[in-house]
């Protein structure tokens, strides 16, 4: 079976600490890797793309991909109360000679003052 | 704000009937997606649209069906409801890979 796994959380922790999210997904032969933030009742919304290995920047937002080992992780630095939420992993994993974009159940990211 | 919205917010039906879940793109994006999102699950991929064509589509039986339009606007379409279709209804538009969301229409099955 396809997969992407997340570990539900909940993660909690202190305002101003970073905040380490992993995901890991079941074919090498997988590209385009995404992060979405989720809120309660509301639609994901894109935080950062990776494609290639390596470290990707914006802001306090960090994604990792580590194709080799088949996880791909996001860190957020100088974490905020208003980031808390779930986030999503979302990888375009191979089928049929198509890619089909699967995303984990989330992890659950409670940043307390 | 994302540019695509999606009608209704909210549906109530009841077992067997038929919905129709409509999702309008963001300007300049040729594909859309469809995704089916339980409570406490991520997004699980339904079908995609790409220029009227469909272009992918998961585990979903054949009583999901869907539309795209000239203008890039989508229907997705369930015939014979069932108690397990109740769900949030997520649509995405994208031009390339990344994909953007829809509010969402939250189906609720009786």
């Amino acid at each position: 079976q396809k997969e992407v796994e997340q570990n539900s959380g909940p993660l909690s922790v202190p305002e101003g600490a970073i905040a380490s999210l992993n995901c890991t997904y079941s074919d090498r032969g997988s590209q385009s890797f995404f992060w979405y933030r989720q809120y309660s009742g509301k639609s994901p919304e894109l935080i950062m793309f990776i494609y290639s290995n390596g470290d990707k920047e914006d802001g306090r937002f960090t994604a990792q991909l580590n194709k080799a080992s088949q996880y791909v992780s996001l860190l957020i630095r100088d974490s905020q109360p208003s980031d808390s939420a779930t986030y999503l992993c979302a990888v375009n994993l191979p089928s049929g000679g198509s890619y089909i974009p699967t995303f984990g159940r989330g992890t659950s990211l409670i940043v307390h003052p | 704000e994302t540019g695509v919205t999606q009608s209704p917010t909210h549906l109530i039906k009841t077992r067997g009937q038929q919905v129709t879940l409509r999702c309008s793109s963001q300007s300049g994006h040729n594909t859309v997606s469809w995704y089916q999102q339980a409570l406490g699950q991520g997004p699980q991929f339904i079908f995609q649209y790409y220029r009227e064509e469909e272009n992918g589509r998961g585990n979903f039986p054949p009583r999901f069906s869907g539309l795209q339009f000239p203008n890039y606007s989508s229907e997705l379409n369930v015939n014979a409801l069932e108690l397990d279709d109740s769900a949030l209804y997520l649509c995405a538009s994208s031009q390339q890979e990344t994909q953007y969301f829809g509010p969402g229409t939250r189906l609720l099955v009786l």
